[in-house]
């Protein structure tokens, strides 16, 4: 079984500044990929960044980085220069092989408030 | 827009009524799923469709929830006999098979209140 752990239910961060959003997760698939996702209060999931298992390198998408240490079984979502528009949920995500399907295993999310 | 859509966005219902929601999927997908989230929480998987075909679907799915893809293009979620605890965020999110990065984009949601 997937599971994916979201230590943080709530974040604040000054704008333009950096911040870390914790992600841990657990699976025995050795093929697997993470996900984050933001959630305004519309609902809309919106993806932002992707890092496959096999991945050397962590990814990057303009302002987000993934911080993949697999050793230690964590993906941390790092947001350079905060901006008020970040304010939202976000949520850590899994993607394994169960059955047919790839299907997603989200964390509890994290709500992130950019302070002006 | 060429994203996925999902009608409606909001639905009130009475307890013991009927439901259904369409999710139109981004064209060149031919993978679609189906999550509930409740508040507070992630996503929660609920049902996977491979073109029309149901592939899967988790032990969440009660005998009251179906799901449709009749012609692997839209789907539909019915709820019968919709219950309390069936107030949720259904959201649908499609995908097109790319091995290890297959991202999954969701829709808008459909949030449901049962009075």
């Amino acid at each position: 079984a997937q599971k994916i752990t979201q230590t943080q239910p709530g974040m604040f961060v000054q704008e333009k500044e950096a911040v870390t959003l914790d992600c841990t997760y657990d699976t025995s698939d050795p093929s697997y990929g993470l996900f984050w996702y933001k959630q305004p209060s519309s609902g809309e999931m919106i993806f932002l960044i992707y890092q496959g298992s096999y991945d050397q390198q962590n990814a990057t998408e303009g302002r987000y980085s993934l911080n993949f240490q697999k050793a230690r079984k964590s993906a941390n979502l790092v947001i350079s220069a905060s901006q008020l528009g970040d304010s939202a949920m976000y949520f850590c995500a899994m993607s394994a092989l169960q059955g047919s399907a790839r299907q997603l295993t989200f964390g509890s999310g994290t709500q992130l408030t950019v302070l002006p | 827009d060429t994203g996925v859509s999902q009608d409606p966005r909001h639905k009130i219902t009475k307890r013991g009524q009927n439901v259904t929601f369409r999710c139109d999927p981004i064209s060149e997908h031919n993978r679609l799923y189906w999550y509930r989230q409740t508040l507070g929480q992630g996503p929660e998987f609920l049902t996977y469709f491979q073109n029309e075909a149901q592939l899967e679907k988790s032990r969440l799915l009660s005998n009251r929830f179906s799901a449709e893809r009749p012609k692997g293009s839209f789907s539909t979620l019915e709820i019968q006999r919709t219950e309390q605890g069936d107030s949720a965020m259904y959201l649908c999110a499609s995908s097109a098979p790319a091995g290890g990065q297959e991202t999954q984009y969701f829709g808008p949601g459909t949030r449901l209140l049962v009075l």
